[in-house]
């Protein structure tokens, strides 16, 4: 099985340009979410969603979109990159379940880094 | 908010214990724990989901007392293998945050 898988593995901007991170799960799983990770801050929510059109804020929405138009696939998207949104950037999808008793499975995400 | 989690750091020789605590000032619905190497994805090891709950994954186990909002992970006769950073993931239905970690490193 597949599980998340996340595209690119690895990229560089420069400062001002866009781009699209790839997020997909073939588990058929409703909820999926974007974390950004740096050094010493563990994991922080960036977007999240419970089911295809349906998405959510995190805790550093800022600077970053999504949209959820299959159950499958939640890209993140970058507006108009910044060095402050270098880092390693991770996908999770889970099964909804009351009250999130359900694991998260991580895709093995994107480091990006921003000149 | 993020949970807080502590220590920041432990190292330990092998066959040794160790405890990482997790605790939230809101109230929890259920507690998450997930073991990263370095480099790789974060990995699922248990959840909690009832006050004073008790869980275990090989030699690893866990505790959630709701009431006092903590979360611990006991880790014995730790091994080579249990080496990696540490994070309790709190939820309020769906929106998870993470702590910031605790980097363990055992030693031979």
């Amino acid at each position: 099985n597949a599980g998340v898988t996340q595209t690119p593995k690895f990229q560089v901007l420069k400062t001002g340009q866009s781009m699209t991170l790839q997020c997909a799960q073939d588990m058929n799983h409703e909820y999926m979410s974007w974390y950004r990770q740096d050094p010493g801050m563990g994991l922080r929510l960036i977007h999240y969603s419970v089911g295809a059109g349906i998405t959510d804020q995190g805790e550093v929405p800022n600077g970053y979109n999504v949209s959820r138009s299959t159950t499958e696939d939640f890209p993140l998207r970058l507006l108009s990159a910044a060095p402050s949104q270098t880092s390693v950037y991770f996908c999770a999808s889970r099964r909804t379940g009351a009250n999130s008793n359900q694991p998260q499975h991580f895709g093995d995400g994107t480091r990006l880094s921003i000149l | 908010q993020q949970p807080v989690q502590s220590p920041q750091a432990v190292i330990l020789r092998e066959g040794e214990d160790a405890v990482i605590n997790c605790s939230s000032s809101k109230a929890l619905y259920s507690v998450h724990w997930y073991r990263q190497k370095h480099g790789e994805a974060p990995v699922f090891l248990m959840i909690l989901l009832k006050g004073g709950e008790q869980k275990g994954h090989e030699k690893i186990s866990a505790s959630f007392n709701e009431k006092k909002q903590q979360s611990s992970l006991y880790l014995t006769a730790s091994q080579l293998s249990y080496s990696g950073t540490y994070f309790c993931g709190t939820s309020n239905n769906n929106d998870m945050r993470f702590g910031a970690g605790t980097r363990l490193t055992v030693k031979p």
